[in-house]
């Protein structure tokens, strides 16, 4: 166990509806990181944050989105979903600075149709 | 970012030795190489690092050649449970860029 925590673990939407993924770091670290894993293939980097800031995005549309709160928990918000989508969306957390490794969560299974 | 190479599957035996080849010759030198492990419908888990330096821990040892360009990963005693995908990223800390790793097959 991570301490990381996602929810919900599996969600279903249909084609342009909008989703909210949702995750609670471990204790203490106040960093987030987002991941798209499509099946297959390794975990895409979606952007990070930092002290309610972003840090860092990778090659993602404007649709997806995200905030971190003051407790350092965070959500990412994809909009106009597309089928595209469908993938498992993992969250890490990490403290910066001492950022040797990255906890991960068991993720969210999201299925676009 | 440095681009890996790593074989796309390997098997080993259960209790032998499990070495897990990387190859990163772009990598940086401010980039450590990190290895990850992802076992079916988990999040990825962290296993070792490394910037120069050979390192060991309770999980594996990381062995990385003199001029960086390649590294392995060792699990001295494979079990079944160590059968996941085996990622190799050189990376700067927090920020991964996962590749398609290696998936490794521990039989009996």
């Amino acid at each position: 166990e991570t301490g990381v925590t996602q929810s919900p673990t599996h969600l279903i939407k249909t084609r342009g509806q909008q989703v909210t993924l949702r995750c609670s770091s471990q204790s203490g670290h106040n960093t987030v990181s987002w991941y798209q894993q499509a099946l297959g293939q390794g975990p895409q980097f979606i952007f990070q944050y930092y002290r309610e800031e972003e840090n860092g995005r990778g090659n993602f549309p404007p649709r997806f989105s995200g905030l971190q709160f003051p407790n350092y928990s965070s959500e990412l918000n994809v909009n106009a979903l597309e089928l595209d989508d469908s993938a498992l969306y993992l969250c890490a957390s990490s403290l910066s600075g001492r950022g040797e490794k990255l906890f991960f969560g068991s993720g969210t299974q999201l299925s676009v149709l | 970012d440095a681009k890996t190479t790593q074989p796309p599957s390997m098997d080993c035996a259960e209790g032998r030795a499990a070495n897990l080849p990387c190859n990163h010759s772009t990598i940086s030198g401010n980039e450590y190489v990190y290895w990850y492990r992802q076992i079916h419908s988990q999040g990825p888990q962290y296993i070792i690092h490394g910037l120069k330096n050979n390192e060991t821990n309770e999980m594996a040892s990381l062995i990385i050649t003199e001029d960086r360009k390649s590294s392995t990963l060792i699990l001295p005693h494979a079990t079944l449970r160590d059968t996941a995908v085996y990622y190799c990223i050189p990376s700067r800390p927090d920020k991964l860029i996962f590749g398609t790793g290696t998936r490794l097959q521990v039989f009996p």
